[in-house]
């Protein structure tokens, strides 16, 4: 099994500019969500979806939009880069929501790398 | 919203030395889970805690849930080269949020 592909792996952009990620997963997970990471920051929570046709706003959804229209995929997407967007977009994705015991957690794709300038 | 503390930030160890990392949150947590990030690589799911003064191993890894739910501590015994990485609490987010809260993690760094 794939787990969970993100694609592309890194983009340049111009402010201004506007891309879509996106995150699949092949593990029939219900639950996907897209985390940033800063240098010292940790991970935060953009956005999430709890099914199919569902999204919901995390710690930091401002300039994101997202879209959950297949269950096995989870695209994120700007509409006008920033250089405060510059970031490691990680999507995660896994059976039960945070608060549900598991012994599985999230699992992570690898990353994309978006600079922003 | 949910707040996760994690302390230290950075802790360098020589090979063979142990290390520990611990983690704080705010309000009571119904589990907590615990993530470890190499350099370069995306977070890997280790283990969740659920039980209040619950301690599970892996091998030469040992984590605690604490009694009142609220801290939990990562603990390495003689730490190895393949250790290093940034380790990761996370806990329910809270607030009708249903996903997980993460700490800034600790960069453990090992020198042979």
């Amino acid at each position: 099994n794939a787990g969970v592909t993100q694609t592309p792996k890194f983009r340049v952009l111009k402010t201004g500019q506007s891309m879509t990620l996106l995150c699949a997963q092949d593990m029939n997970h219900e639950y996907m969500y897209w985390y940033r990471q800063d240098p010292g920051m940790g991970l935060r929570l953009i956005h999430y979806s709890v099914g199919e046709g569902t999204t919901a706003k995390g710690e930091v959804p401002d300039g994101y939009n997202v879209s959950r229209l297949k269950k096995q995929n989870f695209l994120l997407g700007l509409e006008s880069a920033a250089p405060s967007q510059t970031s490691v977009y990680f999507c995660a994705s896994s059976y039960y929501g945070g608060a549900t015991f598991s012994n599985y957690g999230y699992t992570f794709g690898s990353g994309t790398r978006l600079t922003v300038v | 919203g949910q707040q996760v503390m994690q302390i230290p930030q950075y802790q360098h160890v020589q090979e063979g030395e142990d290390f520990t990392t611990y983690c704080n949150s705010s309000t009571t947590l119904s589990n907590i889970q615990w993530y470890k990030q190499r350099p370069g690589g995306h977070p890997v799911f280790l283990i969740q805690l659920v039980k209040s003064g619950e301690v599970k191993k892996q091998k030469r890894l040992t984590f605690q849930f604490g009694e009142a739910k609220k801290n939990s501590s990562l603990h390495i015994t003689a730490t190895q080269t393949t250790d290093v990485g940034t380790y990761f609490c996370a806990g329910p987010s809270g607030g009708g949020a249903d996903g997980l809260t993460f700490g800034k993690g600790t960069h453990l760094i090992i020198q042979p």
